[in-house]
């Protein structure tokens, strides 16, 4: 089975402070996602990457940062945390672009 | 632009009820996913609908797409409460990906 983790469930940061998500995958995947879901809004694209060093942004990148140093790490960044960044933040990995994903079990971020 | 409508965004049912949910997208798409998503976890992929006409069922869903209509349905059948969950449907075209808003279904016992 294909495994996305995510590197916490629950965070709480204060505004201002720097943030990292980490999301590892165990598949060999080549193409990393990161989304935002808050209610009413579905999910929004942050940023993605198709290979290693490789970032696209997505629809919403303002505010944050990624890094893929790794095939299998995928990190989201927020480098001075504001409070209308608090949300789910979910991880996904597939094989081939436009191919099933596999999300991860998502990180609930409060920003205070 | 590529844009993806959900309807009903929710929906509370009763066990043993039928009902359809109806997702509408705005240009061509390459393909069509539904996803479950639980209180509180992660998504879930169900189906994946490739062509005009596919068919896709499992249990008690059932997917279909019409490319031509831009619409693609996911169908309960005699509704259980463990189908309690939020529905994403996801269009994609050149490799961008857009997510529905989502529908929450509640199905009372």
């Amino acid at each position: 089975d294909v495994k996305v983790t995510q590197s916490s469930r629950y965070l709480v940061k204060r505004t201002g402070e720097k943030v990292f998500l980490e999301c590892v995958q165990d598949m060999d995947h080549e193409n990393m996602f990161w989304y935002r879901q808050d209610p009413g809004l579905g999910l929004r694209l942050i940023y993605f990457s198709y290979d290693v060093k490789m970032k696209e942004k997505g629809d919403i990148p303002e505010g944050y940062s990624v890094s893929r140093e790794k095939k299998e790490r995928f990190s989201l960044i927020l480098e001075s945390a504001s409070t209308n960044q608090t949300s789910m933040y979910l991880c996904a990995s597939s094989l081939i672009a436009g191919r099933n994903w596999f999300f991860g079990p998502g990180t609930r971020l409060l920003v205070l | 632009e590529l844009k993806v409508e959900q309807n009903p965004l929710f929906l509370s049912m009763q066990e043993g009820k039928n009902y359809t949910i109806y997702c509408n997208y705005s240009t061509t798409s390459d393909r069509l996913y539904w996803y479950r998503q639980d209180p509180g976890k992660s998504l879930e992929s169900l189906f994946v609908l490739l062509s005009n006409g596919a068919v896709k069922q499992e249990g008690r869903l059932m997917a279909s797409l019409d490319t031509k209509a831009r619409l693609s349905t996911l169908h309960i059948t005699a509704a259980v409460h463990d189908l309690s969950a939020t529905y994403f449907c996801v269009a994609m075209r050149d490799d961008k990906i857009i997510f529905g808003k989502g529908t929450r279904l509640h199905i009372l016992p």
